[in-house]
């Protein structure tokens, strides 16, 4: 049982450039997030979404689009990267009021 | 506007005695609260959980306190060990679910043998 899959592990942009960030659950959560951990900022959420074909933004949308066309996957992409964008991502998912599960998140840097 | 914070950003215990890690919110309308662990290079995992209507919930060495006049919660570990080190974050939501929890910045705990 793999819970939260989240790929790449680790990635390096330069400004401008895009990519996406792939998150996966076996678990059947309806529910799927994405968020970024900053050095004393804590985790932000970007965007979520309650179920398939769903989505809706959370704290600090902006330069993020998502998309979650099957349950069990939850796309996270930056058409073009900025600095501001380096970070640590997680991905998580849940049943409705319940806690969330976290992903190992991925490493993103960009120059 | 920092909702959930932490103020304490590293804590230190010996092995064996008590960890206390603090946490203090500004939103009245928070009505869970939850302790995550998370340590390096992997997600956070969640540890314990407490509802508005209780003020203490135990799981094992794990308590979670609550005092809502204060705006305030802890988490007591007891006896701590040195693999309870880890960053601890606390997060709070409000009953429109999970889609809208809010983290603290985090406390590092080191529990040295």
């Amino acid at each position: 049982n793999a819970g939260v899959t989240q790929t790449p592990k680790f990635r390096v942009l330069k400004t401008g450039q895009s990519m996406t960030l792939l998150c996966a659950q076996d678990m059947n959560h309806e529910y799927m997030y994405w968020y970024r951990q900053d050095p004393g900022m804590g985790l932000r959420l970007i965007h979520y979404s309650v179920g398939e074909g769903t989505t809706a933004k959370g704290e600090v949308p902006d330069g993020y689009n998502v998309s979650r066309l099957k349950k069990q996957n939850f796309l996270l992409g930056l058409e073009s990267a900025a600095p501001s964008q380096t970070s640590v991502y997680f991905c998580a998912s849940s049943y409705s009021r319940a806690p969330l599960h976290f992903g190992n998140g991925t490493r993103l840097t960009v120059t | 506007d920092q909702q959930v914070k932490q103020n304490s950003p590293s804590l230190s215990v010996q092995e064996g005695r008590i960890s206390i890690l603090n946490c203090d919110y500004t939103n009245s309308m928070f009505d869970y609260f939850l302790w995550y662990k998370k340590y390096p290079a992997e997600g956070p995992t969640f540890l314990i959980s407490i509802s508005s209507i209780k003020d203490k919930n135990e799981d094992g060495r794990f308590t979670v306190f609550l005092n809502k006049s204060a705006k305030h919660l802890s988490l007591h570990i007891v006896p701590s060990q040195p693999g309870d080190s880890a960053v601890y974050f606390c997060a709070a939501t409000m009953n429109t679910g999970f889609q809208k929890l809010v983290f603290g910045t985090g406390t590092r705990l080191l529990v040295s043998p």
